[in-house]
Formats: structure tokens, C-alpha cells, sequence
């Protein structure tokens, strides 16, 4: 079973569309992250949830709005898309001090 | 606020070389991490790091967390063409903070 699945892994979409990442781990962790990453390859950290509380929350366009409705879940929702939020978006979860990934949702805006 | 600079950020080498790759910070860290990422798929931890000194080995993956806490270093021993992707570093100074990533070291291997 993968311990931390995102679902679309594709996305193709056209600008101004909303649309919706979900997230899932199966590990028992109470945090999860949402990190995005770019052409450049280079990861970083959207936002951060505990038990279903938002802890970060970095300098990101409030039209990412995420959402928990369980502490097992984690969703990324995003409106009004640009080209700019074409990106590798992926989910992750913390157990201990080691954080483990989701395979990653591509998202292409045209 | 902290940032990692990884080094290189590109290694082209032979099958059957070794290879080294390191991160330093501006600050302290108290868990550094290091990960590959393969095309398509999302980071896998390779080794963890959680003691300055500390020296952990994966198989021909070997990781040291430095004693000053501001460094950590890679090494991979007879490379394999399956080594090929890209490896991060990542650390933070404890669980609560945010996870800081590297930049990123692309490794080719050439059969």
C-alpha cells in the first residue's frame, strides 16, 4: 500500500479553472505538508498542518487554499489558476523526525 | 531565513566511480536528511541524520552530519546506472520547524 498517495497524478488545465489535489496517508502521522516544486527542481514548502491545524503557511497566493478534514487527509484546493502554478505539487507527512512523500500531482495551466 | 546550498548541482561520471555531494547551511540544523528523486516519482529518504558526528551507511550510501551542524555530505560508492536522479539534502533544526531543502544534485551515469 503507498503510505503517502495524491491523487490526480496528471493534471492538464486551462487558466482560470479551479481544481482540487487530494492527499491521503495511510501512516498514522499528524502532520502533513504541501510542498511545490519547480522547473528548476527546487522543493518548497507551501503549507503545514497538525492533527488538522494549520501551522504554516508560507508566502502563497491565498487562491491555494488547503483543507483537512481528518488528520489522514490533506487537500489542496486552487483557484482561479495561472500559468505560473504549473508545477509538480507534492504531499508529504511527518513521523518522527522523517517526512515521506506522495509521488506528486504534475499540474500544467495552458 | 535558512537556506542550504548543495554542491555541484550537476556530476556526469562512469559506472563503477564514487561519487560525493554535500549541503551547508547559514545555520544550525539538528536533523539533516537526504533524499532521491527519480524522473516522475517524488522524493524517497535515502538516510537520516539526527547526531552531529553521527555517520550512517545505506548499502554503497554513506551520509555524515557534520560537527559543526552546518553541513552534511553524500557519498555513493561504485556507482550504478540506477543511481541516476536527482538527490536532495534537507534539514531542519527541530520536528516543528519546516523542512529546508537543497537545491538539488542532478547525477547521470554513463554505463
Amino acid at each position: 500500500d503507498t503510505a503517502v498517495s495524491q491523487t490526480p497524478k496528471y493534471l492538464v488545465t486551462q487558466m482560470g479553472n479551479d481544481k482540487s489535489i487530494k492527499c491521503e496517508q495511510n501512516l498514522g502521522h499528524d502532520t502533513m505538508y504541501w510542498y511545490k516544486q519547480d522547473s528548476k527542481k527546487f522543493l518548497k514548502i507551501m503549507f503545514s498542518y497538525n492533527n488538522k491545524e494549520l501551522i504554516i503557511n508560507e508566502t502563497v497566493p491565498n487562491r491555494f487554499s488547503p483543507k483537512s478534514p481528518d488528520k489522514a487527509h490533506l487537500n489542496l484546493h486552487i483557484n482561479s489558476l495561472e500559468l505560473g502554478d504549473s508545477a509538480v505539487y507534492f504531499c508529504a507527512s511527518r513521523g518522527g523526525n522523517t517526512i515521506y512523500f506522495g509521488e506528486g500531482s504534475w499540474l500544467t495551466v495552458v | 531565513g535558512q537556506q542550504l546550498n548543495q554542491s555541484p548541482q550537476s556530476m556526469f561520471i562512469q559506472e563503477g566511480e564514487d561519487v560525493s555531494m554535500n549541503c551547508t547551511s547559514s545555520s544550525i540544523f539538528n536533523t539533516w536528511l537526504w533524499y532521491k528523486q527519480d524522473p516522475g516519482e517524488g522524493p524517497v529518504l535515502l538516510i537520516a541524520l539526527y547526531k552531529a558526528g553521527e555517520l550512517t551507511s545505506n548499502g554503497r550510501l554513506t551520509a555524515q552530519f557534520g560537527i559543526t551542524r552546518k553541513d552534511s555530505f553524500l557519498n555513493i560508492s561504485a556507482s550504478i546506472p540506477s543511481d541516476v536522479g536527482i538527490y536532495f539534502c534537507a534539514g531542519y533544526v527541530d520536528a516543528g520547524n519546516m523542512l529546508t531543502f537543497g537545491g538539488g544534485t542532478r547525477l547521470m551515469v554513463k554505463p
